[in-house]
C-alpha cells in the first residue's frame, strides 16, 4: 500500500520560491501505471489541481500556473517534487501530493500549509 | 481551464437518497469517461469514492454511485447515514492546450 508525506517550509515569503517534496513508501515510484501528482486547496476553497509527473519525467501543469511551476521526480530518492516561482498570497493553501490515474488519484498525503507572508 | 459547476450545497435525511450534478463542457465532462467524486471531511485529504464515471474503488461502498449524460455528471448516494456529511467534489479530465484535469466547486453534503 503506497504512502506519501509531504515536507517542506511552512511560511513563505511573497516572490519567494516554495518548495515541497513528497516521499513514497510502501511501493515503487517507477510505475509505468500512476502518475503523481500535486493538488492545493486555500483555506475554506475548492480544490485545484496542480500538475502531475510520470516516472519517466513527463510533467503536465495547470495552464493557470505553467509559468510558475516544476514539478520533479527522483527515483533514487523515491520522492517527487514542486516548486512554484514567485508566490504571493493567493497562493496559502493546504498543499497535497497524491498518486494514481493521471485524471484520477487513489492515494493522497495528508497535506501540508504553506503560508504565504512577509 | 474553468472549474466545473457543481452547487454549493445539498441535504438530505437519513436513508435517503440525494444526487450531487457535476456540469463542464464537451472539452471535459462531455468528451472523456474520466470523471471522478472524492469526499472531503473537515481537516482530512479528499478520498477517492468514483472514477472512470462509474467505478468505485475497492472498500467504497457500494451506497455510491456515479453516472454522466452529455456535459453533466452525476454522483448518487443512496441510504443517507451520517458519516456521508462532507465536501464533495468532482473532477473530470480536460484537454485544452494540453491535457490537465479540472475540479469542480465543490458541495457540502448535510445529513439532517
Amino acid at each position: 500500500q503506497v504512502q506519501l508525506q509531504e515536507s517542506g517550509p511552512g511560511l513563505v515569503k511573497p516572490s519567494e520560491t516554495l518548495s515541497l517534496t513528497c516521499t513514497v513508501s510502501g511501493g515503487s515510484i517507477n510505475s509505468d501505471t500512476y502518475y503523481w501528482g500535486w493538488i492545493r486547496q486555500p483555506p475554506g476553497k475548492g480544490l485545484e489541481w496542480i500538475g502531475n509527473i510520470f516516472y519517466s519525467g513527463s510533467t503536465f501543469y495547470n495552464p493557470s500556473l505553467k509559468s510558475r511551476v516544476t514539478i520533479s521526480i527522483d527515483t533514487s530518492k523515491t520522492q517527487f517534487s514542486l516548486k512554484l516561482g514567485s508566490v504571493t498570497a493567493a497562493d496559502t493553501a493546504v498543499y497535497y501530493c497524491a498518486s494514481g490515474l493521471f485524471d484520477s488519484k487513489r492515494t493522497w498525503g495528508q497535506g501540508t500549509l504553506v503560508t504565504v507572508s512577509s | 481551464q474553468s472549474a466545473l459547476t457543481q452547487p454549493a450545497s445539498v441535504s438530505g435525511s437519513p436513508g435517503q437518497s440525494i444526487t450531487i450534478s457535476c456540469t463542464g463542457t464537451s472539452s471535459d465532462v462531455g468528451g472523456y469517461d474520466y470523471v471522478s467524486w472524492y469526499q472531503q471531511h473537515p481537516g482530512k485529504a479528499p478520498k477517492l469514492m468514483i472514477y472512470d464515471v462509474t467505478n468505485r474503488p475497492s472498500g467504497v461502498s457500494n451506497r455510491f454511485s456515479g453516472s454522466k449524460s452529455g456535459n453533466t455528471a452525476s454522483l448518487t448516494i443512496s441510504g443517507l447515514q451520517a458519516e456521508d456529511e462532507a465536501d464533495y467534489y468532482c473532477s473530470s479530465y480536460t484537454v485544452t492546450t494540453t491535457k490537465g484535469v479540472v475540479f469542480g466547486g465543490g458541495t457540502k453534503l448535510t445529513v439532517l
